[in-house]
């Protein structure tokens, strides 16, 4: 696609369901991040993407919190037992091409839990 | 590890006022610099970047110089107008590792 695009914009959820973000890079990007945006913060990393490597998942808070990527494109970060602190923005990035430092963000996915 | 520090928000200016947003950074290697821009609800935009020390990378009136002798990506617009009202990103990037980001700095511009 012309960008990266993310789904579903807005998500809320009971505490302790859990849900599923999907991220739809720039095609042919080979790397693909995700960050939260709390509140008032700024972004925080969660995991790292390239190729066919192994993910860095060095960012991941907790084992509630686990990524995939298919094919080397789409990802889906999932969160299960979803919890009040869960709630943030999560942003998807995907980078490549020609200039692989560039990083070409989604709209993001605002998850509330109530 | 690498680090991307800049100033605390928010920045508040009056309409056509000059403006400045610092940011420092640390890193081992050569990594290019990067400005993002997010409006309200929005998620990042690329706003400029430079790739190598003394270049300056320029977009809608904004400026910022890559300036390795002092580790600094400082961004500047001479006059700035409401519609920048947004929260700003400093970041760097190696190739293959995670690009780092500052913690945002909120601006408003008031009429």
């Amino acid at each position: 696609g012309a960008g990266v695009s993310q789904s579903p914009s807005n998500k809320v959820t009971e505490k302790g369901k859990d849900v599923e973000l999907r991220c739809d890079p720039i095609s042919g990007h080979t790397a693909l991040y995700w960050y939260r945006q709390s509140l008032g913060q700024g972004l925080e990393f969660l995991i790292y993407f390239q190729g066919n490597s192994a993910p860095d998942k060095s960012g991941l808070p907790s084992d509630r919190f686990s990524a995939e990527r298919t094919g080397g494109s789409v990802s889906t970060l999932t969160i299960q037992r979803t919890q009040q602190e869960d709630s943030a923005v999560y942003l998807c990035a995907s980078s490549g091409g020609q200039d692989y430092t560039e990083a070409f963000f989604g709209q993001g996915t605002r998850l509330t839990v109530v | 590890g690498d680090s991307v520090t800049q100033m605390e928000g928010p920045v508040t200016l009056s309409e056509e006022a000059f403006l400045t947003i610092n940011c420092t950074y640390t890193a081992t290697g050569y990594p290019s610099l990067f400005w993002y821009v997010q409006y309200p609800g929005e998620g990042l935009q690329l706003l400029l970047k430079a790739t190598k020390a003394d270049d300056k990378g320029s977009n809608k009136g904004f400026e910022a110089t890559y300036r390795k002798e002092t580790t600094s990506f400082h961004l500047e617009k001479g006059s700035v107008q409401v519609s920048d009202s947004a929260v700003y990103f400093c970041a760097l990037s190696d190739p293959g590792y995670i690009p780092t980001f500052g913690r945002g700095t909120s601006l408003i511009v008031h009429p």
